[in-house]
Formats: structure tokens, C-alpha cells, sequence
């Protein structure tokens, strides 16, 4: 069936440091892709959304990039923060209901 | 501007209760979705309802569970005669609008179902 997965489980990057985590997609059909964060113990929290007719899009030291020929979807954080180790899950959607994807825990290190 | 609302927190049932978990939406909104998260696995969809309809309940099992979003009061996921693997967290998300007009959904905190 259609999935969304993500390539490693597993992000340990230095305070400061820029930080990328991946996402594939199976659904050629989806058309909208959202990237959540998840703190332990709360439930998600929106980070950025992108729609399909665009490839890139930027936020607060956040960025999102699609590539729709490989279909591939990636979150950049810029100086990354210890309040940003969470569990970072990308989603796509094309008739209402987010798929989420298996998730990437990243670990910022003092 | 209180957010999602769910209570309970936390829940421990033995195998064969009720469980009833309960997701009040934010203010305006009358869409509602609700989730499921086992340990260190993402977010798997069960059910999409609209004030007084379901929607979607492509992700809910056949049996034992059920939802309902009254016209008034909270939206109810409820589980009979629960077993060890309905142990998990469930997640309930509102929307003023049906996604992905919207742009995102706002989740609540999570009900922390433990069966015993």
C-alpha cells in the first residue's frame, strides 16, 4: 500500500550545527506534505507545510524541500538547537487524512 | 485560546473493560480526527468526523471500537472489551476545515491507553 517512511531513525548532530532529515514518499498523488515535531510525552506540533506545485519553502530556521521526480521531501533546521531534539515526522495527504511516516529522532549534542 | 483537549491523560484498563477517551476540539472547529501511536512508531489514521457524521473510519478495526462526535460535546473514541495490544497513544486533531485547505491540523496531548 502507500507509505510514507522516513531514511534514518536516528539524527545526532552538534548545537549549531545545520540539520537535515529525509523523507520518502510512495503516493505520486499526494499533494500536500506537512513536517510535525514530537516531543516526548505531547502530541505533534505543526513545523512547515508544503503543497506540490512548489519545491521549496522557508520558515524560522526551518526549511522544506520536495523533489517530486524521486519523490523525496526533506526538513533543513538551521543552528540547531537543544530544543529541537524531538521526534520529527514528515505527512502527506491528498484526501484529507495525514499519513504520517515511521519518524526520525534527533538528538542534539552540547 | 484553549488548544485540543484530551482527557484522560492516562488510562489503565484490564483486559476485557471499556475504555472511553474523550477530545474536546478547538474553539470553531468541527472537524476531528483521531490517531494512534504505538511505542516508537509514528501516527496510523482510524477516523475523520465532521459534527454529528463519520467521515473516514478507513483506520478503525472492524470490531470493538467506535466514534461519535456529537453535536454537543467532546468527540468519544470508545474501545470495548480491550486487550493488551490496544495499549498505546491515542491522538485527537481538529481542524476548522477539512486539510489540507487549512494547513495543518492542531493535536491535542494524547490519551495514554495501559492495559493490564
Amino acid at each position: 500500500g502507500e507509505s510514507v517512511g522516513l531514511h534514518l531513525p536516528t539524527l545526532s548532530v552538534q548545537e549549531g550545527d545545520n540539520s537535515i532529515i529525509n523523507c520518502a514518499y510512495s503516493n505520486s498523488a499526494s499533494d500536500y506534505f506537512i513536517w510535525y515535531k514530537q516531543e516526548s510525552g505531547k502530541g505533534p506540533q505543526f513545523i512547515i507545510d508544503i503543497r506540490s506545485n512548489m519545491d521549496k519553502r522557508q520558515g524560522q530556521r526551518v526549511t522544506v524541500l520536495l523533489n517530486k521526480t524521486v519523490k523525496h521531501l526533506s526538513l533543513q533546521i538551521a543552528a540547531t538547537q537543544p530544543g529541537d531534539s524531538a521526534v520529527y515526522f514528515c505527512a502527506e495527504t491528498n484526501t484529507g487524512k495525514l499519513i504520517f511516516g515511521q519518524g526520525t529522532t534527533l538528538q542534539v549534542k552540547p | 485560546n484553549a488548544g485540543v483537549m484530551q482527557n484522560p491523560r492516562h488510562l489503565v484498563r484490564r483486559r476485557g473493560q471499556e475504555a472511553r477517551l474523550r477530545c474536546s476540539p478547538m474553539k470553531g472547529h468541527s472537524h476531528v480526527y483521531w490517531y494512534r501511536q504505538l511505542p516508537e512508531e509514528g501516527l496510523k489514521f482510524m477516523v475523520y468526523l465532521q459534527k454529528e457524521n463519520i467521515i473516514d473510519e478507513s483506520g478503525m478495526p472492524k470490531e470493538r471500537f467506535s466514534a461519535e462526535f456529537p453535536k454537543e460535546g467532546p468527540s468519544i473514541l470508545r474501545i470495548q472489551q480491550v486487550v493488551r495490544g490496544d495499549s498505546a497513544a491515542y491522538f485527537c486533531a481538529s481542524s476548522p476545515t477539512r486539510p489540507p485547505n487549512t494547513g495543518e491540523l492542531f493535536f491535542g496531548e494524547g490519551s495514554r491507553l495501559t492495559v493490564l
